[in-house]
């Protein structure tokens, strides 16, 4: 099973909302991440968390907070977002972060479609 | 710096005929895996094939191969039969194992198969 689940599908919030984006995944991997996907671009890297401690920020605004509260879960956090970070939110999972194929490839969940209005 | 290229940004193939997507990658690092994902207009990224840099052989993994040519520093990839559910946007992807194993998505190409 490769796995990876993100709730919500879509959402939708203003300026001023705090909202959460969960991801989870329960195929034992060590590693997880988060992208953000602009409409016709490839993801861009945004966070790596590696045994639930942030390994890479790829200086990402603090308006976007991540937390890793077990080794199967992933949130995002949103709070006073632009209209400009309007994406498809994508969350992954590794084995790890180094190794060979197995511990390299990346299973990806189908997103969250954000719109901040 | 690491990059991938992908120059196509659209292909058309006909249905049952084979097609080829290109990819050529830059690095230092001698070690480092190649990816191809697949994206539905669904969103979600499916991962098709991987290639290691030390790997003597090309991927394969049914209809998708990886033709992966080192010295030439590309990473094509090759689907067989095409079907119209390979309708879609495909990302070559590089992960090199040092600089924090970051992992980098080429432009894409979006593929049409016709009826």
């Amino acid at each position: 099973d490769t796995e990876v689940t993100q709730t919500p599908k879509h959402l939708v919030m203003g300026m001023t909302n705090k909202k959460s984006l969960k991801c989870e995944q329960h195929m034992g991997h060590r590693a997880m991440y988060w992208y953000k996907q602009k409409a016709k671009k490839p993801p861009e890297l945004m966070f790596v968390y590696s045994y639930e401690k942030l390994s890479i920020n790829e200086s990402v605004p603090s308006r976007f907070s991540p937390e890793c509260p077990n080794s199967s879960l992933l949130n995002l956090h949103l709070h006073a977002l632009q209209p400009e970070d309007s994406a498809l939110y994508l969350c992954a999972s590794s084995e790890g972060l180094a190794g060979g194929p197995l511990g390299n490839t990346q299973y990806f969940g189908p997103g969250t479609r954000l719109t901040v209005l | 710096a690491q990059k991938i290229t992908q120059t196509q940004p659209g292909m058309f193939v006909q249905e049952k005929e084979a097609v080829t997507l290109d990819c050529t990658y830059d690095t230092s690092d001698p070690s480092y895996g190649l990816f191809w994902y697949k994206q539905p207009s669904s969103g979600e990224m499916i991962f098709l094939i991987y290639q290691g840099s030390y790997d003597q052989q090309n991927a394969t993994e049914g209809r998708y191969s990886l033709n992966f040519q080192k010295a030439r520093k590309s990473a094509n990839l090759v689907i067989s039969a095409s079907q119209l559910g390979d309708s879609a946007m495909y990302f070559c992807a590089m992960r090199v194992n040092t600089g924090g194993f970051k992992t980098i998505f080429g432009a894409g190409t979006r593929l049409f198969v016709k009826a």
